[in-house]
């Protein structure tokens, strides 16, 4: 079983709906990470966090709002989402070493979102 | 030419097969050497992690580095059909946060 929690598994949401994924680890790791993945695709980084800060956002749009409450938590917040976001969103973290990442990622089961 | 290649497959293979899957990378800046399985609607799982040229075994699975080639694999000893799934290589650099994956081989073992 994997130690990253991701909630829901499942969401369908209208393009004008508000909606949260949520994401949690208990293995001490301080960096957290959101990636996007569409079918027979590999996952694509969309932002990472490091010690409770934005360290990296790969330019995606503002309709998805990353936030790490604690270095235990993070949250995808999205809105006015389009049916191309359509998607499994994978939650990953690793140790992130200031200034050296391993790359040791470990990912959550993801939460697979339908956009109508 | 991209960063990473890794052929889609499929890949189909007897049950007790020796299966072999690989990568080729063009930037000598990376580091660290990742293989992730990921079955079918669930998140990648970490299968073997190293840094270093050389062999890396860690039961039926080896991960081979041979840096100077830019050349990662993935040996599976007598395959089974719990092996089933998309086998992704990946690599980061000295820094922290980002992985680049391959596209994944997607590995079917037949009893």
């Amino acid at each position: 079983d994997t130690e990253v929690t991701q909630t829901p598994k499942h969401l369908v949401m209208g393009m004008t709906n508000k909606k949260s994924l949520k994401c949690e680890q208990h293995m001490g790791h301080r960096a957290m990470y959101w990636y996007k993945q569409k079918a027979k695709k590999p996952p694509e980084l969309m932002f990472v966090y490091s010690y409770e800060k934005l360290s990296i956002n790969e330019s995606v749009p503002s309709r998805f709002s990353p936030e790490c409450p604690n270095s235990s938590l993070l949250n995808l917040h999205l809105h006015a989402l389009q049916p191309e976001d359509s998607a499994l969103y994978l939650c990953a973290s690793s140790q992130g070493n200031k200034g050296a990442g391993t790359g040791e990622l470990f990912f959550g089961e993801g939460s697979r979102l339908t956009v109508l | 030419q991209k960063e990473v290649e890794q052929d889609p497959g499929p890949l189909s293979v007897p049950e007790g097969a020796i299966v072999s899957l690989n990568c080729t990378y063009s930037n000598s800046a990376f580091q660290y050497f990742m293989w992730y399985r990921q079955y079918s609607r669930k998140g990648p799982e970490l299968l073997m992690y190293t840094y270093s040229s050389g062999n890396k075994e860690d039961g039926r699975f080896t991960a081979q580095v041979d840096k100077s080639s830019k050349y990662i694999s993935l040996f599976i000893r007598d395959s089974q059909p719990s092996d089933s799934a998309t086998y992704l290589c990946a690599w980061s650099y000295n820094q922290g946060g980002k992985l680049i994956f391959g596209q994944g081989t997607e590995l079917s073992v037949k009893p």
